[in-house]
Protein backbone atom coordinates (compact mmCIF):
# COMPACT_ATOMS: atom_id res chain seq x y z
CA UNK A 1 0.00 0.00 0.00
CA UNK A 2 0.89 3.54 0.17
CA UNK A 3 3.71 4.40 2.40
CA UNK A 4 6.18 7.24 2.93
CA UNK A 5 9.20 6.41 5.77
CA UNK A 6 10.75 9.27 6.88
CA UNK A 7 14.10 9.97 8.82
CA UNK A 8 15.55 10.53 11.29
CA UNK A 9 13.07 9.93 13.81
CA UNK A 10 15.24 12.41 16.01
CA UNK A 11 17.63 15.08 15.10
CA UNK A 12 20.05 17.57 17.03
CA UNK A 13 21.59 20.62 15.67
CA UNK A 14 23.81 22.97 17.02
CA UNK A 15 22.21 26.71 16.20
CA UNK A 16 23.60 27.68 12.56
CA UNK A 17 23.82 24.28 11.44
CA UNK A 18 22.01 23.01 8.32
CA UNK A 19 19.39 20.18 9.03
CA UNK A 20 18.43 17.55 6.53
CA UNK A 21 15.82 15.63 6.83
CA UNK A 22 14.91 12.67 4.32
CA UNK A 23 11.59 10.66 2.92
CA UNK A 24 10.54 8.28 0.71
CA UNK A 25 7.54 7.08 -0.72
CA UNK A 26 6.26 4.22 -2.82
CA UNK A 27 3.30 5.05 -4.54
CA UNK A 28 4.95 6.37 -8.15
CA UNK A 29 1.87 8.06 -8.95
CA UNK A 30 2.30 10.44 -6.12
CA UNK A 31 3.00 14.18 -7.35
CA UNK A 32 2.73 16.67 -4.71
CA UNK A 33 5.07 16.62 -1.96
CA UNK A 34 4.31 18.85 1.26
CA UNK A 35 6.34 19.51 4.37
CA UNK A 36 4.66 20.25 7.71
CA UNK A 37 6.35 21.62 11.04
CA UNK A 38 4.27 21.01 14.26
CA UNK A 39 4.92 22.38 17.39
CA UNK A 40 3.84 20.81 20.69
CA UNK A 41 0.11 19.99 20.98
CA UNK A 42 -0.36 22.66 17.73
CA UNK A 43 -1.37 21.78 14.22
CA UNK A 44 0.56 20.95 11.69
CA UNK A 45 1.66 23.93 9.43
CA UNK A 46 2.72 24.12 5.89
CA UNK A 47 6.24 25.28 5.37
CA UNK A 48 7.02 24.05 1.99
CA UNK A 49 5.98 22.08 -0.83
CA UNK A 50 7.19 20.67 -4.32
CA UNK A 51 5.59 19.40 -7.13
CA UNK A 52 6.70 16.76 -9.46
CA UNK A 53 7.50 18.10 -12.01
CA UNK A 54 10.06 20.15 -10.51
CA UNK A 55 13.34 19.26 -8.70
CA UNK A 56 14.09 21.64 -6.18
CA UNK A 57 12.25 24.37 -4.39
CA UNK A 58 13.76 27.49 -2.02
CA UNK A 59 12.25 30.02 0.29
CA UNK A 60 14.37 31.60 2.72
CA UNK A 61 16.11 28.86 4.92
CA UNK A 62 14.25 26.39 3.86
CA UNK A 63 14.64 24.00 0.65
CA UNK A 64 13.13 20.44 -0.24
CA UNK A 65 14.42 18.74 -3.08
CA UNK A 66 12.81 15.70 -5.21
CA UNK A 67 14.22 12.81 -7.01
CA UNK A 68 11.08 10.80 -8.83
CA UNK A 69 13.19 8.27 -10.05
CA UNK A 70 14.57 7.25 -6.52
CA UNK A 71 11.38 8.36 -5.17
CA UNK A 72 13.34 10.16 -2.29
CA UNK A 73 12.44 14.03 -1.34
CA UNK A 74 14.24 15.71 1.46
CA UNK A 75 13.78 19.23 3.14
CA UNK A 76 16.77 21.38 4.08
CA UNK A 77 16.93 23.99 6.56
CA UNK A 78 19.69 26.64 6.64
CA UNK A 79 21.15 28.33 9.59
CA UNK A 80 19.26 26.98 12.08
CA UNK A 81 18.13 28.82 14.52
CA UNK A 82 16.30 27.67 18.20
CA UNK A 83 12.59 28.73 16.91
CA UNK A 84 13.21 26.25 14.45
CA UNK A 85 12.49 23.79 16.55
CA UNK A 86 9.89 21.24 16.30
CA UNK A 87 8.22 17.98 14.78
CA UNK A 88 8.91 18.07 10.71
CA UNK A 89 6.51 16.08 8.69
CA UNK A 90 6.91 14.76 5.25
CA UNK A 91 3.56 13.60 3.27
CA UNK A 92 3.06 12.72 -0.76
CA UNK A 93 -0.13 12.77 -2.32
CA UNK A 94 -1.29 11.97 -5.61
CA UNK A 95 -2.53 15.18 -6.25
CA UNK A 96 -5.92 16.66 -8.11
CA UNK A 97 -9.06 14.83 -8.13
CA UNK A 98 -11.59 14.80 -5.14
CA UNK A 99 -9.54 12.82 -2.48
CA UNK A 100 -5.64 13.81 -2.96
CA UNK A 101 -5.18 12.59 0.40
CA UNK A 102 -1.74 13.07 2.22
CA UNK A 103 -0.04 10.30 3.14
CA UNK A 104 2.20 11.63 6.17
CA UNK A 105 5.98 10.80 6.84
CA UNK A 106 6.55 8.94 10.55
CA UNK A 107 7.44 12.79 11.85
CA UNK A 108 11.22 13.96 12.63
CA UNK A 109 11.77 15.74 15.97
CA UNK A 110 14.34 18.80 15.47
CA UNK A 111 16.10 20.08 18.49
CA UNK A 112 17.97 22.92 17.56
CA UNK A 113 20.71 23.62 20.67
CA UNK A 114 21.35 27.49 21.08
CA UNK B 1 -5.91 34.75 6.50
CA UNK B 2 -8.87 32.21 6.44
CA UNK B 3 -9.18 29.53 8.85
CA UNK B 4 -10.78 26.57 9.52
CA UNK B 5 -12.09 26.27 12.92
CA UNK B 6 -12.33 23.04 15.40
CA UNK B 7 -14.64 22.73 18.12
CA UNK B 8 -14.08 21.60 21.21
CA UNK B 9 -11.11 22.17 21.39
CA UNK B 10 -10.95 19.34 24.41
CA UNK B 11 -13.50 16.31 24.88
CA UNK B 12 -13.36 13.89 27.28
CA UNK B 13 -15.84 10.96 26.82
CA UNK B 14 -16.58 7.73 28.46
CA UNK B 15 -15.60 5.03 26.46
CA UNK B 16 -19.08 3.81 24.19
CA UNK B 17 -20.09 7.18 24.30
CA UNK B 18 -21.10 8.82 21.17
CA UNK B 19 -18.88 12.26 20.59
CA UNK B 20 -18.85 14.74 17.27
CA UNK B 21 -16.78 16.40 16.91
CA UNK B 22 -17.36 19.93 14.83
CA UNK B 23 -14.98 21.74 11.87
CA UNK B 24 -15.86 24.91 10.11
CA UNK B 25 -14.16 24.88 6.50
CA UNK B 26 -12.44 27.93 4.82
CA UNK B 27 -15.94 29.11 3.29
CA UNK B 28 -14.92 28.68 -0.68
CA UNK B 29 -13.71 25.55 -0.17
CA UNK B 30 -14.49 22.27 -1.30
CA UNK B 31 -12.72 19.85 -0.07
CA UNK B 32 -13.04 19.00 3.12
CA UNK B 33 -11.05 16.13 5.75
CA UNK B 34 -10.73 14.31 8.63
CA UNK B 35 -7.31 13.13 10.30
CA UNK B 36 -6.28 11.73 13.39
CA UNK B 37 -3.23 11.72 15.26
CA UNK B 38 -2.44 9.24 18.19
CA UNK B 39 -0.01 10.70 20.87
CA UNK B 40 3.33 10.86 19.56
CA UNK B 41 2.42 8.87 15.85
CA UNK B 42 2.00 10.32 12.76
CA UNK B 43 -0.88 11.79 11.20
CA UNK B 44 -2.87 9.46 10.03
CA UNK B 45 -5.92 9.80 7.21
CA UNK B 46 -9.57 8.60 7.84
CA UNK B 47 -12.13 10.12 5.47
CA UNK B 48 -12.32 12.76 2.79
CA UNK B 49 -15.88 14.16 1.35
CA UNK B 50 -16.74 16.74 -1.48
CA UNK B 51 -19.83 17.46 -3.02
CA UNK B 52 -21.80 16.18 -0.41
CA UNK B 53 -20.36 12.55 0.01
CA UNK B 54 -17.66 10.81 1.13
CA UNK B 55 -14.84 10.24 -1.94
CA UNK B 56 -12.39 8.25 0.05
CA UNK B 57 -12.10 6.49 3.33
CA UNK B 58 -9.30 4.70 4.85
CA UNK B 59 -9.34 1.14 6.80
CA UNK B 60 -9.66 3.04 10.33
CA UNK B 61 -12.66 4.72 9.15
CA UNK B 62 -14.94 1.92 9.78
CA UNK B 63 -18.85 1.93 10.84
CA UNK B 64 -18.68 3.43 14.18
CA UNK B 65 -17.85 6.63 12.16
CA UNK B 66 -19.42 8.94 9.96
CA UNK B 67 -19.33 12.49 8.49
CA UNK B 68 -21.98 14.95 7.86
CA UNK B 69 -22.33 18.48 6.47
CA UNK B 70 -25.25 19.33 7.81
CA UNK B 71 -26.05 23.01 6.33
CA UNK B 72 -23.47 24.32 3.84
CA UNK B 73 -21.03 25.07 6.68
CA UNK B 74 -19.99 23.15 9.52
CA UNK B 75 -18.46 19.59 9.07
CA UNK B 76 -18.84 16.82 11.47
CA UNK B 77 -17.18 13.83 12.41
CA UNK B 78 -19.71 11.33 14.65
CA UNK B 79 -18.03 8.30 16.49
CA UNK B 80 -20.78 6.21 17.50
CA UNK B 81 -19.35 3.96 20.38
CA UNK B 82 -16.18 5.29 21.26
CA UNK B 83 -13.01 2.77 22.07
CA UNK B 84 -10.32 3.72 24.45
CA UNK B 85 -8.09 3.39 21.27
CA UNK B 86 -10.48 6.19 19.82
CA UNK B 87 -8.26 9.23 22.05
CA UNK B 88 -6.27 11.06 19.79
CA UNK B 89 -6.36 14.48 18.70
CA UNK B 90 -8.74 14.59 15.63
CA UNK B 91 -7.86 17.33 12.88
CA UNK B 92 -9.87 18.63 10.12
CA UNK B 93 -8.57 20.56 6.79
CA UNK B 94 -10.33 21.78 4.06
CA UNK B 95 -8.79 22.50 0.05
CA UNK B 96 -9.69 24.67 -2.48
CA UNK B 97 -10.16 23.28 -5.71
CA UNK B 98 -6.86 22.93 -8.24
CA UNK B 99 -5.16 23.78 -5.53
CA UNK B 100 -3.00 20.62 -3.39
CA UNK B 101 -2.24 22.64 0.19
CA UNK B 102 -4.34 22.24 3.11
CA UNK B 103 -5.47 24.29 5.65
CA UNK B 104 -5.73 22.11 8.77
CA UNK B 105 -7.85 23.39 11.99
CA UNK B 106 -6.40 23.59 15.13
CA UNK B 107 -7.68 20.16 16.49
CA UNK B 108 -9.75 18.14 18.69
CA UNK B 109 -7.97 16.53 21.40
CA UNK B 110 -10.55 13.65 22.51
CA UNK B 111 -9.55 11.41 25.69
CA UNK B 112 -11.77 8.33 25.81
CA UNK B 113 -11.33 6.99 29.58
Amino acid sequence: GENVEQHPSTLSVQEGDSAVIKCTYSDSASNYFPWYKQELGKRPQLIIDIRSNVGEKKDQRIAVTLNKTAKHFSLHITETQPEDSAVYFCAASKGGGATNKLIFGTGTLLAVQP
Amino acid sequence: EPEVTQTPSHQVTQMGQEVILRCVPISNHLYFYWYRQILGQKVEFLVSFYNNEISEKSEIFDDQFSVERPDGSNFTLKIRSTKLEDSAMYFCASRDRGENGYTFGSGTRLTVV
